[in-house]
């Protein structure tokens, strides 16, 4: 059973702080990384997408993936309140035609002003 | 780029109608849509794939005769709720990877369709 697991939180930090979510997968061969935010009663949308080790940096979010010990983190830096979201992490699996998308149940994160 | 259009946003209907959701993508073409629900304070559970021109592939346990696909066009997949029940009010939200961008490509979502069945 492939699976991707978050921490459900509430992760609470302060606005200006950094904010770091982590994200830990089973499947040793997936190849595609994804975090996706999705507010209250809205759809996901993408924040980022990584596929190779190291480092990412989208403004202020970076991801980190590390394939050997399979996790996946975002930061975001200088959290806003706007950022209070709840984010989800998405692996695409290795097997079958689809690569079906696995999904966390998300990380619910608090920034307090 | 890369815009799923979904309609509407929310239904209300009565227990034992059916609802159409249009799922669009408005800026390029989408062989292959995924439909999902997410109930409240749940993560995402893929329910189909549309695939353009063919039949969908459901996922284990979703009925295939109470969830109807249809993806007639590169632009354009529906989803029809047969005889809704109550317990079939959750959000429904549809997506889609730009054509030719591989499968690694992440996932562009609509805006979802809220059904209340009463």
């Amino acid at each position: 059973q492939k699976e991707v697991e978050q921490n459900s939180g509430p992760l609470s930090v302060p606005e200006g702080a950094i904010a770091s979510l982590n994200c830990t997968y089973s499947d040793r061969g997936s190849q595609s990384f994804f975090w996706y935010r999705q507010y209250s009663g809205k759809s996901p949308e993408l924040i980022m997408s990584i596929y190779s080790n190291g480092d990412k940096e989208d403004g202020r979010f970076t991801a980190q993936l590390n394939k050997a010990s399979q996790y996946v983190s975002l930061l975001i830096r200088d959290s806003q309140p706007s950022d209070s979201a709840t984010y989800l992490c998405a692996v695409a699996g290795n097997a079958g035609n689809n690569r079906k998308l696995i999904w966390g149940l998300g990380t619910s994160l608090a920034v307090n002003p | 780029g890369a815009v799923v259009s979904q309609h509407p946003s929310w239904v209300i209907c009565k227990s034992g109608t059916s609802v159409k959701i249009e799922c669009r993508s408005l800026d390029f073409q989408a062989t292959t849509m995924f439909w999902y629900r997410q109930f409240p304070k749940q993560s995402l559970m893929l329910m189909a794939t549309s695939n353009e021109g063919s039949k969908a592939t459901y996922e284990q346990g979703v009925e295939k005769d109470k969830f109807l696909i249809n993806h007639a066009s590169l632009t354009l997949s529906t989803l029809t709720v047969t005889s809704a029940h109550p317990e079939d009010s959750s959000f429904y939200i549809c997506s889609a990877r730009t054509s030719g961008t591989g499968l690694n490509s992440p996932l562009h979502f609509g805006n979802g369709t809220r059904l209340t069945v009463t």
